[in-house]
């Protein structure tokens, strides 16, 4: 079955960086496009950035792009975030998620989160 | 960026009842719409893609509907279990892919 585990989340002073990742299990990484998708406490859901199978599209939300890369090595069946000059409104758990297929947008599968606190 | 506006904001409801969540985009979006269920304490879990279609696993008695701004997830005699928050979101504005703001249903 599918799993997806994120790691990487703690607490951290605003401007900092911290880098999320994301192993995968239970199917073939590089036919699938994956996303990365937020939660703030007690808060809706946010999508935060999408990156096709082979690298070739990156989409990331208004709020986060120039300060988010997101990655991938198909080869590690692992997906990356890094996150720079973070802001205490960065404070969420962080969710990697499987697409449908390559890039139909439909968040199929989720991992258990990563609780990323931004806090002085 | 669509907006997407999901109704009621909250619902108390006895189990066996019948449910029916809408949930409104700023404009057509086709069926590019998908509905997710987030229990207290677990990740989200897609329910419904492309409006209507089932996912496999989901139980029966949900369902989705609609096309272009208007949509609704059903859930037909509601079970104890399905105490949750659900969230319609949209795949097709590029690339800002939003969720509405979630509909928390508490069973009586």
């Amino acid at each position: 079955q599918v799993q997806l585990v994120e790691s990487g989340g703690g607490v951290v002073q605003p401007g900092g960086s911290l880098r999320l990742s994301c192993a995968a299990s239970g199917f073939t990484l590089r036919n699938y496009g994956m996303h990365w998708v937020r939660q703030a406490p007690g808060k809706g859901l946010e999508w935060l950035s999408f990156i096709r199978n082979d690298e070739s599209d990156v989409y990331y939300r208004e709020s986060v792009r120039g300060r988010f890369t997101v990655s991938r090595d198909n080869s590690k069946n692992t997906l990356y975030l890094q996150m720079n000059s973070l802001r205490p409104e960065d404070t969420a758990v962080y969710y990697c998620v499987k697409d449908w297929a390559l890039a139909a947008i439909i968040f199929e599968s989720w991992g258990q989160g990563a609780l990323v606190t931004v806090s002085s | 960026e669509i907006v997407l506006t999901q109704s009621p904001d909250f619902q108390s409801v006895t189990p066996k009842e019948k449910v029916t969540i809408t949930c409104r985009a700023s404009r057509s979006i086709g069926n590019g719409l998908h509905w997710y269920q987030q229990k207290p304490d677990q990740s989200p879990k897609l329910l419904i893609k492309y409006a209507s279609q089932s996912i496999s696993g989901v139980p029966s008695r949900f369902s989705g509907s609609g096309s272009g701004t208007d949509f609704t997830l059903t859930i037909n005699s509601l079970e104890a279990e399905d105490a949750a928050t659900y969230y319609c979101q949209q795949s097709v504005d590029l690339p800002m892919y939003t969720f509405g703001q979630g509909t928390k249903l508490e069973i009586k």
